[in-house]
């Protein structure tokens, strides 16, 4: 089975606290993504990186940054935490042009 | 960013009701998706269409891609206290390496 595995469920931060959050997968994906979810907003598009040390904007990237060193390892950092980034962060994989793998996702509260 | 329509936000049935939903676009998608996530949860892939007029069943679940490439339902039949979550579409352009999804459906049921 694919494994999507984010390194932390639950996050509490300050603003202005750099925030690191780890996603990993473990079936040779290409493709990961990061996604934001928020009530009656669905998910929406962060970043995605097709390939080792390429990235793409998303939809909302603004106030974030990520970077992926190794094809298994794809990290999102929020370099100065504001409490509008308070969300659900949900990160995914995928074989190129096939469907998304999902991780459990990290509830990041900003205080 | 684009998003799908999807409706209806929200549904209130008994257990043993049958349910319907769906998503419609302005733009024609080459791949339908459909996802349900649990409370604290990722989504998990339900069933993946790729023709037009598709209609395709997983077990109490059936989806359909529309013929206009531009919509898809889903049913799910004699629900279950356990079919509660959000269920999400996701469409895919052609050569599209990002998804596309609708806001959500949340699904209560009273049992």
């Amino acid at each position: 089975d694919v494994k999507v595995t984010q390194s932390s469920r639950y996050l509490v931060k300050r603003t202005g606290e750099k925030v690191f959050l780890e996603c990993v997968q473990d079936m040779d994906h290409e493709n990961m993504f990061w996604y934001r979810q928020d009530p009656g907003l669905g998910l929406r598009l962060i970043y995605f990186s097709y390939d080792v040390k390429m990235k793409e904007k998303g939809d909302i990237p603004e106030g974030y940054s990520v970077s992926r060193e190794k094809k298994e390892r794809f990290s999102l950092i929020l370099e100065s935490a504001s409490t509008n980034q308070t969300s659900m962060y949900l990160c995914a994989s995928s074989l190129p042009l096939t469907e998304l793998f999902f991780g459990e996702g990290s509830r990041l509260t900003v205080l | 960013g684009q998003q799908l329509n999807q409706s209806p936000q929200s549904m209130f049935i008994q257990e043993g009701e049958d349910v319907s939903m769906n998503c419609t676009s302005s733009s024609i998608f080459n791949t339908w998706l459909w996802y349900k996530q649990e409370p604290g949860e990722g989504p998990v892939l339900l069933i993946a269409l790729y023709k037009a007029g598709e209609l395709t069943s997983n077990g109490r679940l059936t989806a359909q891609f529309g013929i206009t490439r531009k919509d898809s339902f889903l049913n799910i039949s004699a629900s279950i206290p356990s079919d509660v979550g959000i269920y999400f579409c996701a469409g895919q352009g052609q050569g599209a390496q990002k998804l596309v999804f609708g806001q959500g459906t949340r699904l209560t049921i009273n049992p």
